[in-house]
């Protein structure tokens, strides 16, 4: 069964300066099937990015998606005041099918 | 725009089987594009994806809950369900229905989610 492994667990930043989260696989997965997703408080996730690097419809530019392999990123350039958030990476494709990441929450420092 | 909502109990004995039901809206349930899943997420905690069935019927479900659940589709009321037999405590979570494109594999669309409590 493949892990997903997010990190940090929790991201301390200010408005306007640069997000870097992590998801790590156990197994290599290529470099197409891994998407992110933000969830609020009370919300279901939103995607954010799948394919590794594809933004999905609505999403803004600052957000971007990199890796291959086991190393997969989510940047957030500029980060908003509405981008503060829990993130999730997942999988699709090894057992189970599908899989999430443990989340990696981005709160304002 | 396809839009997806759950229904069902929120309050189900030990047990007994927790039963829900997601509604399609905007769009046929039966396109051979996507994987109708439910997915859920424990107090608390991060997103475990529980099974799909895809428009034909065919069925995949995570193994650490495979025994107990099971996934079904009524094309005529563009709907899906979920039925979860003898559940415990545990099994407490939010429960979302979402689909996923069969190509990208991302989960592009969700419904609102609705809270279930195993509880006598």
């Amino acid at each position: 069964e493949i892990v997903l492994t997010q990190s940090p667990g929790t991201l301390s930043l200010s408005p306007g300066e640069r997000a870097t989260l992590s998801c790590r696989t156990s197994q290599n997965i290529g470099s197409t099937f891994l998407a992110w997703y933000q969830q609020k408080p009370g919300q279901a996730p939103t995607l954010l990015i799948y394919g590794v690097s594809s933004r999905a419809s609505g999403i803004p530019d600052r957000f971007s998606g990199s890796g291959s392999g086991t190393d997969f990123t989510l940047t957030i350039s500029r980060l908003e005041p509405e981008d503060f958030a829990v993130y999730y990476c997942q999988q699709y494709g090894f057992s189970p099918m599908f899989s999430f990441g443990q989340g990696t929450k981005l709160e304002i420092k | 725009q396809v839009q997806l909502q759950e229904s069902g109990p929120g309050l189900v004995r030990p047990t007994q089987t927790l039963s829900l039901t997601c509604t399609v809206s905007g769009g046929s349930i039966s396109s051979g594009d996507y994987y109708w899943s439910w997915i859920r997420q424990l107090p608390g905690k991060g997103l475990e994806w529980i099974g799909y069935i895809y428009h034909s019927g065919d069925t995949y479900y995570n193994p650490s809950l495979e025994s107990r659940v099971s996934i079904s589709i009524d094309t005529s009321r563009n709907q899906f369900s979920l039925k979860l037999t003898s559940v415990p405590a545990a099994d407490t979570a939010v429960y979302f229905c979402a689909r996923a494109h069969y190509n990208t594999g991302a989960f592009d669309i969700w419904g609102q989610g609705t809270m279930v409590t195993v509880s006598s």
